[in-house]
């Protein structure tokens, strides 16, 4: 089974805050993932991180801002949220395994509305 | 561009109906294939995989089969549960790259 957590779970702010949303795995995985889930179900993946001090955008452009400081650590920042961020933040991970294709794990996710 | 195309729902069945969801895609490359499961107020799961042609995914008793000349990977299962409602993503991983295309996601919803 996965070990992959994000923090918190709900998040209720009000416009203009800035926020963190947490994603920590144990598993020792290089690559960490950030997916933005909309109210209509559809996965866009914003960020993702091939290992430390690496950082992409995604498909989607985000106002987010992420960090790979430490393997295990994969932060998401908001300078200034809205209510257009309001949605629902998976966190993944996967491993290389040289073979074509890596399996991502999930997070359970943050959902996040901004008054 | 790589792209993943499942059919919309909910998908509405009763307790030991046979469960069919389609999906096909569309890529440059030699995909590997994967279904998810989203159950509510949870993160994805990995359902089953297949990474290529022919490959047969299986896991919970579902199934899936990579088919290349349909571009096609539709979930099955013979017999669906109450507990098998959720929502499913087919998605599409290119050989090479680690990021995941994803359809836009199929709710099914069984009823005792």
């Amino acid at each position: 089974e996965a070990d992959i957590y994000q923090t918190p779970r709900y998040l209720v702010i009000g416009t203009g805050k800035k926020i963190t949303l947490e994603c920590s795995q144990t598993m020792g995985h290089d690559k960490m993932y950030w997916y933005q889930q909309d109210p209509g179900m559809e996965l866009h993946l914003i960020h993702y991180s091939y290992g430390v001090n690496s950082t992409e955008k995604g498909d989607l452009s985000s106002e987010s801002t992420v960090s790979r400081i430490r393997t295990e650590h994969f932060p998401l920042t908001l300078e200034s949220a809205r209510p257009s961020h309001t949605s629902q933040y998976l966190c993944a991970s996967s491993a290389s395994t040289g073979v074509g294709f890596d399996t991502q794990y999930f997070g359970p996710g943050t959902r996040l509305t901004v008054l | 561009g790589n792209s993943v195309t499942q059919m919309e729902g909910p998908v509405t069945l009763s307790e030991e109906a046979f469960l069919t969801i389609n999906c096909t895609y569309t890529a440059t490359g030699y995909p590997s294939l994967f279904w998810y499961v989203q159950y509510p107020g949870e993160g994805l799961q990995l359902l089953l995989k297949a990474t290529k042609a022919d490959d047969k995914g299986s896991n919970k008793g579902f199934e899936a089969t990579y088919r290349k000349e349909t571009t096609s990977f539709h979930l099955e299962k013979g017999s669906v549960q109450v507990s098998d409602s959720a929502v499913y993503f087919c998605a599409l991983s290119d050989r090479g790259y680690s990021t995941l295309t994803f359809g836009k996601g199929t709710m099914l919803l069984v009823s005792p």
